[in-house]
């Protein structure tokens, strides 16, 4: 059975912290890996992954890829409370298989 | 559109009646995705669109959940004889479907349907 698991599923830091944060896969069709980021119902796009060892950046946000260890990490520097969200990660092709996310939350 | 839209926003309804829940892809993205993220879970995949294709309809949890695509734009998710368990939130996204960019899902806002 696909399975796309996420941690921690929760975690508090403070502004100015770094996190990391984990997605391992177990999809039977992959093609790429997405990171979204979810504040209240619509997840908003952050990245797409499909090649092992590509860190991808945007600002203060990274992520790569590890397809040997069918793994992910989307790490987040400088922590600010806007970063406040739940972290999606799925793995697929058309139907991607999401994981439960974790919930982020940045304290002042 | 600027982006995909959803309605209604939030939809009550009296167990064992029948929901439509809409979606309006971004202009010109030929694939559409229905999800649905019950309280505290992951996304679930329910269905997928793509172009005048069959849909992929291997995510629907049981045969009262339905979807249409009109037109190649506009879809309709529609649950029958709706359970208390169908509360969730119903989100649609759509992509293009040209190579890489296929994955690349934008999300509309979501429908929270409330089975009482």
């Amino acid at each position: 059975e696909d399975k796309v698991v996420q941690s921690p599923l929760s975690l508090v830091v403070h502004e100015g912290d770094t996190v990391t944060l984990n997605c391992s896969y177990e999809v039977t069709n992959f093609r790429s890996l997405l990171w979204y980021k979810q504040e209240k119902k619509a997840p908003t796009f952050l990245f797409m992954l499909t090649s092992s060892g590509i860190e991808k950046k945007s600002g203060r946000l990274s992520s790569i890829l590890d397809k040997k260890e069918l793994f992910s990490i989307l790490n987040i520097t400088a922590t600010q409370t806007g970063d406040s969200a739940v972290y999606l990660c799925a793995g697929g092709v058309n139907d991607m298989r999401f994981g439960a996310g974790t919930r982020l939350t940045v304290k002042p | 559109g600027a982006g995909v839209s959803q309605s209604p926003s939030n939809k009550v309804t009296e167990k064992g009646k029948d929901v439509e829940l809409r979606c309006d892809p971004i202009s010109g993205h030929t694939a559409l995705y229905w999800y649905r993220q019950s309280l505290g879970q992951g996304l679930e995949f329910l269905i997928y669109f793509q172009g005048n294709s069959a849909p992929d309809k291997s995510g629907l949890p049981s045969d009262r959940f339905s979807a249409e695509r009109t037109g190649g734009s506009v879809s309709t998710l529609t649950i029958q004889r709706t359970q208390q368990e169908d509360s969730a939130v119903y989100l649609c996204a759509s992509s293009l479907a040209t190579g890489r960019s296929r994955e690349t899902q934008y999300f509309g806002p979501g429908t929270r349907l409330l089975v009482l």
